[in-house]
């Protein structure tokens, strides 16, 4: 139980163009999802916290109107990277937690990996 | 420094050892959470230790926290190659927040 899968896992794009990542847990309802970014051999940042029919709670430095977050559903958060450059290519992972758990215990998706050309 | 730093940064061991990793964190927790991480992969939850324990046992993994130090150590014993992969802590603060802060992560190795 408590998988969370990425849609796509991997993604090569032209700058300007913009790129959506889906985030599904499939076999829970997650109140809250987290999106981070990875980049080479380093830790991974929380860009935002993303609640299910509320507008999601960006981390600061991270631009909310370039990385659009929208969690329609309890099984579903998407972000969306507009107008893509170059430095936004990166590792992007999120997270789902679980409904219910008294501890923030988060479940991981594999990870979509982002080039921006 | 970062809260939730993991020291060594990298550790390269032989199949059959031990191998310890320790981290250290700043503010105070809920609790913290050890997960590793395979190359270019997602991460994978190993165990989690809550604040008002001292130590916890997942088959191989023994993990420890000191809250009067800050600090949280792991330990996989009598390792094997599957296990290189990179790890990472995460503390849950206080206070209701449901965000992890991640450690560097520390990078393992387990030679043949």
């Amino acid at each position: 139980g408590a998988v969370v899968s990425q849609h796509p896992s991997w993604v090569i794009c032209k700058s300007g163009t913009s790129v959506k990542i889906e985030c599904r847990s499939l076999d829970f309802q997650a109140t809250t999802m987290f999106w981070y970014r990875q980049f080479p051999k380093q830790s991974l940042m929380l860009m935002a916290t993303s609640n299910e029919g509320s507008k999601a709670t960006y981390e600061q430095g991270v631009e909310k109107d370039k990385f659009l977050i929208n969690h329609a559903s309890l099984t579903l958060s998407t972000l969306t990277v507009t107008s893509a450059h170059p430095e936004d290519s990166s590792f992007y992972i999120c997270s789902a937690r679980i409904l219910a758990r008294s501890y923030n215990e988060q479940f991981f998706g594999p990870g979509t990996r982002l080039t921006v050309l | 420094s970062q809260q939730g730093e993991e020291d060594p940064q990298a550790l390269s061991i032989q199949e059959g050892e031990n191998a310890t990793m320790n981290c250290s964190y700043k503010t105070s927790i809920n609790n913290l959470q050890w997960y590793r991480q395979n190359s270019g992969r997602g991460l994978v939850h190993l165990i989690l230790i809550r604040s008002n324990e001292r130590e916890k046992h997942s088959g191989r993994l023994r993990v420890t926290l000191d809250t009067s130090k800050k600090s949280s150590s792991l330990l996989i014993t009598a390792s094997r190659a599957a296990d290189t992969a990179s790890y990472f802590c995460a503390t849950g603060t206080q206070g209701g927040s449901e965000k992890l802060v991640f450690g560097k992560g520390m990078k393992l190795t387990v030679n043949p």
